[in-house]
């Protein structure tokens, strides 16, 4: 069965990192976009980044942009995102998504979701 | 905060049909598509409905949606039990943020 599994999250202080990342078991990443979303658990999803099949095309939003980075490895088929200046304010359930094969607009797969708590 | 407003909540009994809006903060939203899905508590979103009105595969046809200007819409038809979860908008702004709407409840009473 195909599915995207996380791994990475725990607790940080403010103003630590965290790696998170995303490996696709049961089929290949390599021409996928990706994306991270999150989510503060009891509230809303939020969209946090994605990043193009060959990495060359990256976007963030604008809670994070200059302090996380997306980035994958194709060849390990896994996507990353490097969080750096953690906030409270970034303490959430963060999903890695990938997108439909035909629409790229449309999260067709996500994760279990890993939990990322910062606090002092 | 998003730009895409849904009610809280909506509710209906078993085998009533339900409509959730979901309105766009023009003009911020422009001619995308919309997206919806769907979450249990605890668990992942579900794709629900793609491109304002496809079913991916394996979601039932009681789920409908359509679109129009800035704003969409998601109606479930013959509500059942199992479809007591939140429910969740989508598309990209203007300015190149995937932006998910606020989020409803469905309550099946």
């Amino acid at each position: 069965e195909a599915r995207l599994v996380e791994s990475g999250g725990g607790s940080v202080q403010p103003g630590g990192s965290l790696r998170l990342s995303c490996e696709g078991s049961g089929f290949n990443i390599g021409r996928n976009w990706m994306h991270w979303v999150r989510q503060v658990p009891g509230k809303g999803l939020v969209w946090v980044s994605r990043v193009n099949g060959d990495a060359t095309v990256k976007s963030y939003a604008d809670a994070v942009r200059g302090r996380f980075t997306i980035s994958r490895d194709n060849a390990k088929n896994t996507v990353y995102l490097q969080m750096d200046s953690l906030r409270a304010e970034d303490t959430a359930v963060y999903y890695c998504v990938r997108v439909m094969t035909y629409d790229m607009d449309a999260f067709e797969m996500w994760g279990q979701g890993t939990m990322v708590t910062v606090s002092s | 905060q998003s730009v895409l407003t849904q009610p809280p909540s909506v509710s209906g009994t078993p085998g009533q049909r339900v409509t959730i809006s979901c309105s766009g903060d023009a003009p911020n939203i422009g001619s995308n598509f919309f997206y919806w899905y769907q979450q249990f508590p605890g668990k992942a979103p579900k794709l629900l409905m793609y491109r304002n009105t496809q079913r991916p595969s394996g979601v039932p046809d009681r789920f409908s949606a359509s679109k129009s200007g800035t704003s969409a819409s998601l109606a479930i038809s013959g509500l059942r039990s199992d479809d007591e979860a939140d429910y969740y908008c989508a598309t990209w702004d203007d300015s190149g943020r995937y932006v998910f709407g606020s989020g409803t409840n469905v309550i099946v009473l």
